[in-house]
């Protein structure tokens, strides 16, 4: 079965404790991406990449890092957590620019104390 | 740089009673348009997509949307809306050379007995 998978699905931090979230699909899709969403402002890119070892900044990137090292996997690093950070998030991919469609996963919410 | 617009932040509509969602984008030129929807505590599913063509697009779950160049919009629509319909929708528009996704603030339906 096709699927993004994230993990952890919930997770409560405190702030400054550095956290990973994982994002893993199973496609072959080049393009991977993070989006938070936040009530009233919808889904807004993290960062994305195209492929391996090519990275770069969304719309909102500061406070996070990614890496992609292998196809499949491009996990979300927050180094110093803080609170605007509580969030939702999505990892997604896709397999070509502009006209596919994008395979989200089922979300990371995350809570910073 | 693209946007999207979905004025309508929450809709109730009764079950059984016709659904349209407003969306209006921001583009340079036509992009691909896009609505997802998100049931509770899930990820986002695509319901239909547009990139060229007839400008009336067919989906799941009995969902339609419209293409209107003059009006820069892409109204979802559903003739009769189930209980199960109850969920956040977005919509998003991609640039035809780019991955990126840009999605509106989202519109939230409740559907009433």
């Amino acid at each position: 079965e096709a699927q993004v998978t994230q993990n952890p699905r919930y997770l409560i931090t405190v702030t400054g404790k550095k956290l990973t979230v994982t994002c893993s699909q199973n496609m072959n899709h080049e393009y991977m991406s993070w989006y938070r969403q936040d009530p009233g402002l919808g889904l807004r890119q993290i960062y994305y990449s195209m492929n391996v070892e090519v990275t770069d900044k969304g719309d909102v990137p500061e406070g996070y890092k990614v890496s992609r090292k292998e196809k499949r996997n491009f996990p979300l690093i927050l180094e110093s957590p803080s609170p605007n950070q509580t969030s939702l998030y999505f990892c997604a991919s896709s397999s070509s620019t502009g006209g596919t469609e994008a395979f989200f996963g089922q979300g990371t919410r995350l809570t910073v104390v | 740089a693209q946007s999207v617009t979905q004025p309508d932040i929450h809709i109730t509509v009764s079950e059984g009673a016709s659904l349209e969602l407003r969306c209006n984008y921001s583009y340079g030129a036509t992009p691909y348009l896009f609505w997802y929807v998100q049931s509770p505590g899930q990820g986002l599913q695509l319901l239909l997509k547009y990139f060229s063509g007839d400008t009336l697009v067919q989906g799941i779950k009995g969902f339609e949307a419209e293409f209107k160049r003059s009006q820069s919009s892409f109204n979802l629509r559903k003739p009769s809306v189930h209980w199960s319909d109850a969920a956040e929708y977005f919509c998003a528009v991609a640039d035809r050379n780019d991955y990126k996704l840009s999605f509106g603030a989202g519109t939230t339906v409740t559907v009433r007995a």
